[in-house]
């Protein structure tokens, strides 16, 4: 079984400042895939960026990128010039891998960490 | 619209009622999952779907829970004899089976059972 931790409960970054938010995860799997959501107050879930773990160089997208290390099965997010709109809940989420596991599709969500941008 | 729908969006219900709910996922996606969130908590995997085949259910789902899938397009969430622990919000989420299973989510269903 999969396991997905989120340490940091809540956090506070001033607008256009950098905040790394951490994730670390625990499994026996040897191909998966990391994902980042965010969720909004009150609005659904949406995608911020994912990771092949079979893939060395970090994912961006323009201002979220992640710091991915596959031996101490760390996989932070980093916000580039925090905007007011990025306040939201943020979940860390583990996928096993589609080819040859009958653990495909499994998600599995970390507690998630509420960001706070603050003007 | 072309984004994952959940209907309805609320639900206020007495213990013991029977509730259902429903998910029409993004048009070209083969798979479907549910989900529970709590307050606080991040979502918890009930059950997902590849086409019409129910693949995985998590123990979570007791059996006063059912999904279906009956065509392979919408899915619907049944309750029966609602509990005060019921009380949630469900979420879904659509993909395209591949390499990378990326799925996309509904706006949820907050059940409140009183």
């Amino acid at each position: 079984a999969q396991t997905v931790t989120q340490s940091q409960p809540e956090m506070s970054v001033q607008e256009a400042e950098t905040v790394t938010l951490s994730c670390t995860y625990d499994t026996s799997e040897s191909n998966y895939y990391l994902f980042w959501y965010k969720q909004p107050p009150s609005r659904q879930m949406i995608l911020v960026i994912r990771q092949e773990a079979y893939k060395q160089q970090n994912a961006t997208e323009n201002r979220f990128s992640v710091n991915f290390q596959k031996a101490a099965k760390s996989f932070s997010l980093k916000i580039s010039d925090s905007q007011l709109g990025d306040t939201a809940m943020y979940f860390c989420a583990f996928v096993p891998s589609e080819w040859y596991n009958t653990n495909a599709g499994k998600s599995t969500f970390g507690d998630g960490t509420t960001l706070t941008v603050k003007p | 619209d072309t984004g994952v729908s959940q209907d309805p969006r609320h639900k206020i219900t007495k213990r013991g009622q029977n509730v259902t709910f429903r998910c029409d996922p993004i048009s070209e996606h083969n798979r479907l999952y549910w989900y529970r969130q709590t307050l606080g908590q991040g979502p918890e995997f009930l059950t997902y779907f590849q086409n019409e085949a129910q693949l995985e259910k998590s123990r979570l789902l007791s059996d006063r829970f059912s999904a279906e899938r009956p065509k392979g397009s919408f899915s619907t969430l049944e309750i029966q004899r609602t509990e005060q622990g019921d009380s949630a919000m469900y979420l879904c989420a659509s993909s395209f089976s591949g390499p990378v299973d990326t799925q996309y989510f509904g706006p949820g269903t907050r059940l409140t059972v009183l």
